[in-house]
């Protein structure tokens, strides 16, 4: 399978900005995306990235592709504590079989 | 729309028993996925279900196996289990017409299983 690499925690005061990094191994990523896990809730789609484009912003979120180096990172602007979560990137070659990383504990301080 | 529903919500088995795990997807999904997150790890593909065929399985052995019936719910059923079956285990659901996931995937909030 392919390499998703994250990594494990990130600590900042709320109302800062938090950047999550995520390495991938797969030159052939059609997808890549970014999800969230609230303790006891299933994972939700924050948002996604075609491969082709280098940057997608979504109100607060903003996602930048480098896929050369392919790394890919997620940046929530003022942060608050409800963004206190697990955050995954995944990517896609095909679609129907996703490769999740390991996830990185997101921790906002008040 | 109760979105996708997964029981039971906790398992405890031993070691060499078999599980059944169900999954409801959202109203109007045809495509059923399963994952399976141990602890402190992301998700792993396990097999995805559509017009009640496997269409694709991740790198599990043959105790993995699921099911599909007509009304799109799916059945993940695990044999001969090993203490490193634990974990939990997320059902998704999705419109085929849709396999990259962008609008329309939904996970379950999962079943947690424990094998002793």
């Amino acid at each position: 399978g392919e390499d998703v690499e994250q990594s494990l925690f990130l600590s900042v005061r709320e109302g800062d900005s938090s950047v999550i990094n995520c390495t991938y191994t797969d030159s052939s990523s059609t997808y890549l995306y970014w999800y969230k896990q609230e303790p006891g809730a299933g994972l939700q789609l924050l948002t996604y990235i075609f491969s082709n484009m280098d940057m997608k912003q979504d109100q607060r979120l903003t996602v930048l592709l480098n896929k050369k180096d392919k790394h890919l990172s997620l940046r929530i602007a003022d942060t608050q504590t409800g963004d206190s979560a697990i955050y995954f990137c995944a990517e896609s070659e095909t679609g129907n079989q996703f490769y999740f990383g390991t996830g990185t504990s997101l921790t906002v301080i008040p | 729309d109760a979105g996708v529903t997964q029981s039971p919500t906790h398992l405890i088995k031993t070691r060499g028993q078999q599980v059944t795990l169900r999954c409801s997807p959202k109203s109007g999904h045809d495509t059923v996925s399963w994952y399976q997150q141990a602890l402190g790890q992301g998700p792993q593909f396990i097999f995805q279900y559509y017009e009640e065929e496997e269409r694709q399985r991740g790198n599990f052995p043959d105790r993995f196996s699921g099911h599909q019936f007509p009304n799109y719910s799916s059945e993940l059923n695990v044999n001969a289990l090993l203490l490193g079956d634990s974990a939990l285990y997320l059902c998704a659901s999705s419109l085929e017409s849709d396999r990259f996931w962008t609008d329309t995937q939904y996970f379950g909030p999962g079943t947690r299983l424990t094998v002793l």
